[in-house]
């Protein structure tokens, strides 16, 4: 069973508009709740990351949006750029685990000029 | 560059042979992590060692194996291939065993592997 939900699956935004990319959880163990951004033929990398004693956290134009008791988290990118078309992936890993993240199946971002 | 380092790139093989892919983690990192990607799994974890011992498995398949050397080398070692096992394998690596804050794992740039 997918323990991870993300959407959407693709994602088209104008230079300058808001990304926003969901994610679902259905374990309340997960404690670890980090974004990744792969671009093609590269590696993921972490973005950024949250867990689950505040509701928000801020990085720049990336934003994680945290609500615990809807099992939800979202991605925010604020004035989207070009450059920020990629793959990005959220994850989650449960807490007193070694660290094998489980991740979504991705939203391919593309930001058009 | 995230400082982890995978040979080879890419790899085409025929099926039921044997592969190894090779993994150098980050200087100081002491844990290492391999993953598979592939368009209908995603990215799955498949096993993390820590210091030369195995700490965790997950999805990896009883024809993959892997070990880390006294130099925190690592190497996965697929055999019996079919053409399902084609996909990016990715290692990656931290400095600790676990994901707590500052212990960020760090992915190499992958060995795609082509079963034919």
């Amino acid at each position: 069973q997918q323990q991870v939900k993300q959407s959407p699956q693709s994602l088209i935004v104008q230079k300058g508009g808001i990304s926003i990319i969901n994610c679902a959880y259905e374990n309340t163990a997960f404690d670890y709740f980090p974004w990744y951004q792969q671009f093609p033929g590269k590696g993921p990398a972490l973005l950024i990351a949250i867990r689950p004693d505040v509701s928000e956290k801020k990085e720049g134009r990336f934003t994680i949006s945290f609500n615990k008791s809807a099992k939800q988290f979202s991605l925010h990118i604020m004035d989207s750029q070009p450059g920020d078309s990629a793959t990005y992936f959220c994850a989650v890993q449960r807490g007193g685990s070694q660290g094998n993240l489980i991740f979504g199946k991705g939203t391919k971002l593309s930001v058009k000029p | 560059d995230s400082g982890v380092t995978q040979t080879p790139k890419h790899l085409i093989t025929a099926t039921g042979q044997r592969v190894t892919l090779r993994c150098s983690p980050r200087s100081g990192d002491l844990s290492v992590y391999w993953y598979q990607q592939s368009l209908d799994q995603g990215l799955q974890f498949l096993i993390q060692y820590y210091n030369g011992e195995e700490r965790a498995k997950g999805n990896i398949l009883e024809r993959f194996s892997a070990q880390q050397f006294p130099d925190l080398h690592s190497e996965l070692n697929l055999s019996s291939l079919e053409l399902g096992d084609s996909a990016l394998y990715f290692c990656a690596s931290s400095v600790d065993w676990g994901l707590s804050s500052g212990n960020t794992i760090y992915f190499g740039e992958g060995s795609w592997l082509t079963v034919v």
